[in-house]
């Protein structure tokens, strides 16, 4: 079954501190992974998009990683500001482009 | 560019009632979707649309709707609500399939 699975569930950390969200995918055959930030009462926003041939990939302070191997994904928010706070959703799409596989995703409250 | 527009922001419904969801994009985007999200859960895809004139349905398509005359528009009919179509509703458009795009999202509420 292609499934997404996000941890933690929710995470409290202090301005100034790094985090790092985790991502397992079960999806087969694997297109590529994006992660989202999705604000309180906003629509999902996209941080980073990678492919099967990518490791890494950098937005700013996001720093996203894929092992297609393990099928594992992380991203990692350095020097966390009050404005990341918010949702933060792993989606992996499969072959077909309509097939799209979303986490349920991780809160991130960041606290001054 | 706009980018995807969802209208209404808020909505209660009674049980029964009918109403449109409205989304349209401004990015001449070929793929559009109708997603739900549950609290807590992750995003549900209702229907989609590949082009004007050709929509399908997603994994939750279940008292739903959709049409798709234009490449800009990209309706969701709810025909009979139910307080288990009590949710946030977000649209989004794709312009080759893979990056989406998200709408800002409709609360909807049936009583």
């Amino acid at each position: 079954k292609n499934q997404v699975e996000q941890s933690p569930q929710s995470l409290i950390i202090l301005e100034g501190k790094n985090c790092t969200l985790q991502c397992n995918y079960t999806v087969s055959p694997f297109s590529n992974l994006r992660w989202y930030k999705q604000d309180t009462g906003r629509g999902p926003v996209s941080l980073t998009i990678m492919t099967f041939s990518e490791n890494t990939k950098s937005n700013g302070r996001y720093t996203a990683t894929l092992d297609a191997d393990t099928k594992q994904s992380s991203l990692h928010i350095t020097a966390s500001q009050l404005s990341d706070s918010a949702s933060y959703i792993c989606v992996v799409s499969a072959n077909n482009f309509n097939k799209f596989y979303f986490g349920s995703g991780t809160k991130l409250n960041v606290k001054p | 560019n706009a980018g995807v527009t969802q209208t209404p922001k808020f909505r209660i419904l009674k049980i029964g009632q009918s109403m449109t969801l409205q989304c349209t994009q401004d990015m001449n985007h070929n793929y559009m979707y109708w997603y739900r999200q549950d609290p807590g859960m992750g995003l549900k895809l209702i229907y989609y649309s590949v082009g004007a004139g050709i929509t399908d349905k997603g994994e939750v398509p279940n008292g739903y709707n959709v049409s798709r005359s234009t490449t800009e528009d990209f309706p969701l009919r709810l025909e009979l609500a139910a307080p288990s179509q009590t949710s946030v509703y977000f649209c989004a458009s794709s312009l080759n399939g893979n990056e989406q795009f998200f709408g800002p999202g409709t609360r909807l509420t049936v009583l």
